[in-house]
C-alpha cells in the first residue's frame, strides 16, 4: 500500500527564516511526486512535479528536491503570503487498472509571522 | 484558459438524502478524478474517469458513485447521506492518466 508521511504537521516561521518541509514516501513504481499548496477554503494549487531521484525544481522562494525515499520543500526567506498548507502526493502506477491516482500526505501547515 | 469548475460550491443536506456534484474539467482534459477531504483523513481518492470509463475506484462504499460524459464533464453522486459524509469534495482534471493533476475549488457538503 502506498504511504506518504509529511513532517512537521505545523511550522511557524518568522518572516525571512528559511526552513524545509519533509515528505517521506513508500510506493511501488513511482510515476511522480507532486507538491501542492492549499489555502483555507480553496482547492490545492499545483506547485511542482518531480519524477526521478536527484531532480530539483524551483519557483520563486520554493525549491523541491527528490531522493528515492523522500522529498523536501525548501522555503527561502519566506513571506507572510507563503502561509498555507503544503501537500505532498505520490503518483504510482496502479498495474491492475492502468490508473494513476494520487496518494496524499496529511500536509504541513505553514505560518509565516511578520 | 479556465480552470476546473465545480458546482455547487456550498450545500447543506439532511441525513438520508442524496446529492449530485458537478465538475467541468480544463478544456482539452479527458481525465477526471474525485477526492474527499476531511480534517481527520486528509485527501482521499474516490474515483478516476478517462474517456467515460472508470479507471480506478478508492476504498469508499457503494453509496459513492460517479460518471463521465462524452464532453469529459463529470458528476459524482452520494446516496443515503450520513453525517460522516460532510467534507470538501474536490474534482481534478488532467490531460490523461499520468499527467499533472489540477484541482478545482471544491464543493463543501454539510450533512445535518
Amino acid at each position: 500500500e502506498d504511504q506518504v508521511t509529511q513532517s512537521p504537521e505545523a511550522l511557524r516561521l518568522q518572516e525571512g527564516e528559511s526552513s524545509s518541509l519533509n515528505c517521506s514516501y513508500t510506493v511501488s513504481g513511482l510515476r511522480g511526486l507532486f507538491w501542492y499548496r492549499q489555502d483555507p477554503g480553496k482547492g490545492p494549487e499545483f506547485l511542482f512535479t518531480l519524477y526521478s531521484a536527484g531532480e530539483e525544481k524551483e519557483k520563486e522562494r520554493l525549491k523541491a528536491t527528490l531522493t528515492k525515499k523522500e522529498s523536501f520543500l525548501h522555503i527561502t526567506a519566506p513571506k507572510p503570503e507563503d502561509s498555507a498548507t503544503y501537500l505532498c502526493a505520490v503518483q504510482a502506477r496502479n498495474s491492475g487498472a492502468g490508473s494513476y491516482q494520487l496518494t496524499f500526505g496529511k500536509g504541513t501547515k505553514l505560518s509565516v509571522i511578520p | 484558459k479556465a480552470g476546473v469548475t465545480q458546482t455547487p460550491r456550498y450545500l447543506i443536506k439532511t441525513r438520508g438524502q442524496q446529492v449530485t456534484l458537478s465538475c467541468s474539467p480544463i478544456s482539452g482534459h479527458r481525465s477526471v478524478s474525485w477526492y474527499q477531504q476531511t480534517p481527520g483523513q486528509g485527501l482521499q481518492f474516490l474515483f478516476e474517469y478517462f474517456s467515460e470509463t472508470q479507471r480506478n475506484k478508492g476504498n469508499f462504499p457503494g453509496r459513492f458513485s460517479g460518471r463521465q460524459f462524452s464532453n469529459s464533464r463529470s458528476e459524482m453522486n452520494v446516496s443515503t447521506l450520513e453525517l460522516g459524509d460532510s467534507a470538501l469534495y474536490l474534482c481534478a482534471s488532467s490531460a490523461g492518466p499520468g499527467n499533472t493533476i489540477y484541482f478545482g475549488e471544491g464543493s463543501w457538503l454539510t450533512v445535518v
